[in-house]
């Protein structure tokens, strides 16, 4: 069974600019996350998705954060524009349902620098 | 906020040598998971306790839910270089969300 994809896995790119990933998550699983994992500390949730609606965005800086599951499959997120602070790397992960308790299947990651 | 923190940050051992690593809270959770999370790769699921009290062991790593379900460790036997890595237990904050801890890094050296 393939593991979740994403890429790129690496990005550079200097403040201001935009950057988009994506990820792919495991064939038949309904519920998708996102996650900025910053160095030295664990993964936090910045959306969560149940097939194509949101089910969790509180921790989503909105104002240059978005991301979107279209089809219920696939996902991108973007940052326009990106700010010093914003690197760090983001992990995608699916699970077959909804639930807390679940096992949580993880991307490799995208390793974003904003210089 | 944390709801949990996890000691120490970092521990570096010999190989052969035992460890211990703290995952605690103020907050009583359902459950509790444990991951291990690899250079350049995302955290892999290594066990989920559900029973306050409960002891799970996975070859040389033993897991352990606290009574009060606040509280859980991960002890490993005989450390190998293969067990480098980033530990995590994470807990849900809700129905349906996980909150981390930070991680204890460890480091087995050859």
């Amino acid at each position: 069974e393939a593991g979740v994809a994403q890429s790129p896995r690496y990005k550079i790119i200097e403040k201001r600019q935009s950057v988009a990933f994506w990820c792919n998550p495991i064939s038949g699983h309904a519920t998708l996350y996102w996650y900025q994992q910053i160095l030295g500390q664990g993964p936090k949730l910045l959306i969560q998705f149940q097939n194509n609606g949101v089910v969790d965005d509180s921790q989503l800086p909105k104002d240059r954060f978005s991301a979107e599951r279209l089809k219920g499959v696939d996902s991108t997120l973007k940052i326009q524009p990106a700010k010093l602070e914003d690197s760090a790397v983001y992990l995608c992960a699916s699970s077959p349902w909804q639930g807390a308790g679940n096992e949580q299947f993880f991307g490799p990651g995208t390793r974003l620098t904003v210089l | 906020t944390q709801l949990l923190e996890q000691s120490p940050q970092f521990l570096s051992i010999q190989e052969g040598e035992n460890l211990t690593v703290y995952c605690n809270s103020s907050s009583v959770f359902s459950s509790l998971q444990w991951y291990r999370q690899e250079p350049g790769e995302g955290p892999v699921l290594l066990v989920t306790v559900v029973t306050g009290g409960e002891v799970k062991k996975l070859k040389r790593l033993t897991f352990q839910f606290g009574d009060t379900r606040k509280d859980s460790s991960l002890h490993i036997t005989a450390a190998q270089p293969g067990d480098t890595g980033l530990y995590l237990c994470a807990g849900p904050s809700n129905d349906y969300k996980l909150s981390f801890g930070a991680g204890t890094t460890v480091t087995v050296r050859a």
